[in-house]
């Protein structure tokens, strides 16, 4: 069965530093995967979506993630976090054969002034 | 991108009774919809998916008739919780969608659901 795997559930990190969010997914072919961010009490922005093509994709906010099939990782990036970047993002990966999408449980990011 | 709106935001409700959520897509047409259910600190749960004339498909032990999901038209679904109770307490969000498997879903902002 597809399942994603978010290993760090809180991270905390000074505005100006780089950010690495991890996901790992379990999945029979090449995945779509996605990347969403959940302000409180709000629903759901996609940051960025892997398809097909350059394992390296752009979204939007300054966010960037690899899709490593070898580590089957799709790890979100931003060379400098804001203050306003705190939030709670989840990685996803779209179900074989369904327009459903599978979450992992979420990692809250904490940004210190 | 595309807007998808729910409504309302929050909602506070006696126990027994019963509430209905809208989720609507207000730029474009979706033609398959989702509603997911969020515990607090805790991840989406996909809850059903429902295709405009069709009957909403639940998942694994969603019960049909405790939510109710109708989805009449195209940027319109509903979800009635019925006799509603403390335990189904939730932040309920809904997305939507216009395509395929390799198209966007949109998100609405969510409907934080109180039962008192």
């Amino acid at each position: 069965a597809q399942s994603v795997t978010q290993p760090d559930i809180h991270i905390t990190v000074s505005e100006g530093a780089s950010l690495e969010l991890r996901c790992n997914y379990s999945y029979g072919a090449t995945p779509y995967l996605f990347w969403y961010v959940q302000s409180p009490g709000q629903g759901l922005q996609l940051l960025l979506k892997y398809f097909s093509g350059d394992t390296l994709v752009q979204g939007i906010k300054g966010f960037e993630a690899e899709f490593k099939r070898s580590q089957s990782s799709f790890n979100l990036r931003k060379p400098s976090v804001h203050w306003s970047d705190a939030a709670e993002y989840f990685c996803a990966v779209g179900a074989l054969g369904t327009d459903k999408l599978i979450f992992g449980t979420g990692t809250r990011l904490q940004v210190f002034p | 991108g595309a807007v998808v709106s729910q409504h309302p935001s929050w909602v506070i409700c006696k126990s027994g009774t019963s509430v209905k959520i809208e989720c609507r897509s207000l730029d474009f047409q979706a033609t398959t919809m989702f509603w997911y259910r969020q515990f607090p600190k805790q991840s989406l749960m996909l809850m059903a998916t429902s295709n405009e004339g069709s009957k909403a498909t639940y998942e694994q032990g969603v019960e049909k008739d405790k939510f109710l999901i109708n989805h009449a038209s195209l940027t319109l679904s509903t979800l009635t919780v019925t006799s509603a109770h403390p335990e189904d307490s939730s932040f309920y969000i809904c997305s939507a969608k216009s395509g395929g498997m390799n198209t966007e879903a949109f998100f609405g902002q969510g409907t934080r659901l109180t039962v008192v």
